[in-house]
């Protein structure tokens, strides 16, 4: 079935960096964006950015542009998010979400990966 | 961009409606047609229950339905279920090429 699969769990120090994984299966992983979406805890959804897997192109919020990567590995049909700099407040579960079209809703996720920014 | 406006939280009994409003600007909801509606239970993943203000994704119950006037969409629930209870998003493609979410919403089924 159509699914996103994320990595696990992380725990970083204020300062590191970070990169979640969201790998892709069921569908044709070049015909549709990938938009990473974050949420701190108790707090509401955040939108970061989103990456085309055919072409590479991204797009970043205004807050995340400098300090967010996204990439993505078309032979193992995987996206990835990198943060670096990281600070407290960045602790949140971070979402992959897939696209159809460039205005179009995130119609599949994936189950989130909490990460934790603690001294 | 600023956040699409949502009420804090609603509430309802069995089998009556509730409706969420997502207000936002003349950027966002205003110009677009691309109002989406997400369900999230506690430690869940959203879900997509409304895409382009009114249509439903296969495999939605007919009880959810979605409109828009103005700067404003809405999400009707009608003959609420217990199992509804969750927090509702609501987001918009903006101006700006980026998307922007609502604050959320708690429905609660008394």
């Amino acid at each position: 079935q159509v699914q996103l699969v994320q990595s696990g769990a992380e725990v970083k120090k204020p300062g590191a960096s970070m990169k979640v994984s969201c790998k892709a299966s069921g569908y044709s992983f070049t015909n549709y964006y990938i938009h990473w979406v974050r949420q701190a805890p108790g707090q509401g959804l955040e939108w970061m950015g989103w990456i085309k897997p055919n072409s590479g192109d991204t797009n970043y919020a205004q807050k995340f542009q400098g300090w967010v990567t996204m990439t993505r590995d078309t032979s193992i049909t995987t996206a990835y998010m990198e943060v670096s700099s990281l600070r407290s407040d960045d602790t949140a579960v971070y979402y992959c979400a897939r696209v159809r079209t460039y205005t179009g809703a995130f119609d599949i996720w994936g189950q989130g990966t909490l990460v934790t920014v603690s001294s | 961009q600023s956040a699409l406006t949502q009420p804090p939280s609603v509430s309802g009994s069995p089998g009556q409606s509730v409706t969420i409003s997502c207000t936002g600007t003349s950027s966002d909801i205003g110009n677009y047609d691309r109002v989406s509606w997400y369900q999230q239970p506690p430690g869940t993943a959203p879900k997509l229950m409304i895409y382009e203000v009114t249509n439903r994704p296969s495999g939605v119950p007919d009880r959810f339905s979605g409109s828009k006037s103005d700067n404003t969409a809405s999400l009707t629930i009608s003959g609420l279920q217990a199992e509804d209870e969750a927090d509702y998003y609501c987001s918009s493609y903006t101006s700006n090429r980026t998307r922007v979410f609502g604050g959320g919403t708690k429905l609660t089924v008394l």
